[in-house]
């Protein structure tokens, strides 16, 4: 059973810049895209982008000036890096893979973690 | 910019039957899949429906999809509501390499 976990600081100072990893456990990284969805409290879900094994990206455009993901293959695990955030970005932050191989549609969700913008 | 539009919240009764719509600003709905995606408060989201019509396994079979073309929109339907089926409900699709979720159904079953 393919598991994710999300892993990063639950508080980051405004202008900073977010961090988050994502391990998956139970099958590999290679040959599979990995999203990454935010979900401020109280609202919907807004997917972020997502990397495929090999390291190529797409971001969300209302978004991609200051994305970046990054995949380290060795360690089976994806980054995402969000940088000048304000209070607008503080949201549970998922990472979920690509079903089948494909980017389209997520069918693993790691279970989330909170990320509070606040100085 | 593509946008997938829902009800914000629909209710109906312990066994009846409930259908949620998601409905596409542009373009074509039927051009793309559209999966459906089930989640319960402090969970994360699981999917219910995929490519339109499909379940994944485990999902019960009063859980469906469909895509109307005229409407240009796709919609999932639920029979023999259970109270456990409370959760929001939200529909994706995808395009040009990016992923659009709509903004969600909150189901209430009383």
């Amino acid at each position: 059973q393919v598991q994710l976990q999300e892993s990063g600081p639950g508080l980051v100072t405004p202008s900073e810049t977010l961090s988050l990893t994502c391990t998956v456990s139970g099958g590999s990284i290679t040959n599979y895209y990995w999203s990454w969805v935010r979900q401020p409290p109280g609202k919907g879900l807004e997917w972020i982008g997502y990397i495929f094994y090999t390291g190529n990206t797409s971001y969300n455009p209302s978004l991609k000036s200051r994305v970046t993901m990054s995949v380290d293959t060795s360690k089976n695990q994806f980054s995402l890096k969000l940088s000048s955030v304000t209070a607008a970005d503080t949201a549970v932050y998922y990472c979920a893979r690509g079903r089948s191989g494909w980017y389209r549609d997520l069918d693993y969700w790691g279970q989330g973690t909170l990320v509070t913008v606040s100085s | 910019n593509f946008m997938l539009t829902q009800p914000h919240s629909v209710s109906e009764s312990p066994g009846k039957t409930v259908t949620i719509s998601c409905t596409g600003s542009s373009g074509s709905v039927a051009s793309h899949y559209v999966q459906w995606y089930q989640q319960r408060p402090g969970s994360a989201p699981t999917t219910v429906i995929y490519e339109d019509n499909q379940r994944p396994s485990g999902v019960p079979d009063r859980f469906s999809g469909s895509i109307d073309r005229s409407s240009n929109s796709a919609s999932l339907t639920i029979s023999g509501l259970k109270t456990e089926d409370e959760a929001d409900y939200y529909c994706q699709s995808y395009g040009d390499s990016i992923l659009i979720f709509g903004g969600g159904t909150k189901l209430t079953v009383l």
